[in-house]
């Protein structure tokens, strides 16, 4: 069972923006900074965000993130076809002494 | 570029041994913690612990300590994940990824499938 949470699934059509959630607690959200990961249909988990809101080199800024207490999201602007996959949060549990995961959010472009 | 390169996919009975390999480069190799990551087939990513390959020492998650072991040699910047007895239940991709000691990973792996059936 994920300790995060987020839905299970998020679609919108081309262009529109979308946002998914991830949902926590003190020892983990509430404490730590955020980290999102894109997996696209047969590939690996693939760093989108990390530090919250600091996006890699190579990643566009229309994906961006926020955090607030023990919640997070993940906002996509400008939705893409290729954007359709599967998004996972995850931060540093600090009562567990491990990285923790959301579930996973399918996203689908519509 | 940060890369990690993991060994290719294996098919295995239950009962034999196996040990993946991660290696990397592009960055001080010794000098970051290697996490290792388990994902079955409908999506959880659940993480299995980590190593340090400067001083080999690892860190393991409850769930999986006990049943893997993992090792590292810096002298050619490679990172190892190894069973004494598969199970069917071991059936999922492995990923290696480098990660801080107190962050999520950062850059992964491309993955290494493992299949255990009789």
């Amino acid at each position: 069972q994920p300790v995060l949470t987020q839905p299970p699934s998020a679609s919108g059509t081309p262009g529109q923006r979308v946002s998914i959630s991830c949902s926590g607690r003190s020892s983990n959200i509430g404490s730590n900074t955020m980290t999102w990961y894109q997996q696209l249909p047969g590939g690996a988990p693939k760093l989108l965000i990390y530090r919250n809101s600091q996006r890699p080199s190579g990643v566009p800024a229309r994906f961006s993130g926020s955090q607030s207490g023990t919640s997070a999201s993940l906002a996509i602007r400008g939705l893409q076809s290729e954007d359709e996959g599967d998004y996972y949060c995850a931060t540093w549990d600090d009562s567990l002494n491990a990285p923790v995961f959301g579930g996973g959010t399918k996203l689908t472009v519509l | 570029e940060v890369q990690l390169e993991q060994s290719g996919a294996e098919v295995k009975k239950p009962g034999e041994s196996l040990k993946i390999s991660c290696k990397g480069s592009g960055y001080n190799f010794a000098g970051f913690w290697i996490g290792w990551l388990r994902q079955k087939p409908g999506k959880d990513l659940e993480w299995m612990g980590m190593i340090y390959p400067g001083d080999s020492d690892t860190r393991y998650s409850p769930s999986f300590q006990g049943q893997v072991t993992m090792t590292a040699d810096k002298t050619t910047n490679t990172a190892y994940l190894q069973w004494s007895s598969l199970k069917a239940s071991d059936t999922a991709m492995y990923y290696c990824a480098k990660q801080g000691q107190w962050e999520p990973p950062s850059n992964w792996g491309q993955g290494t499938l493992v299949s255990v059936f009789s």
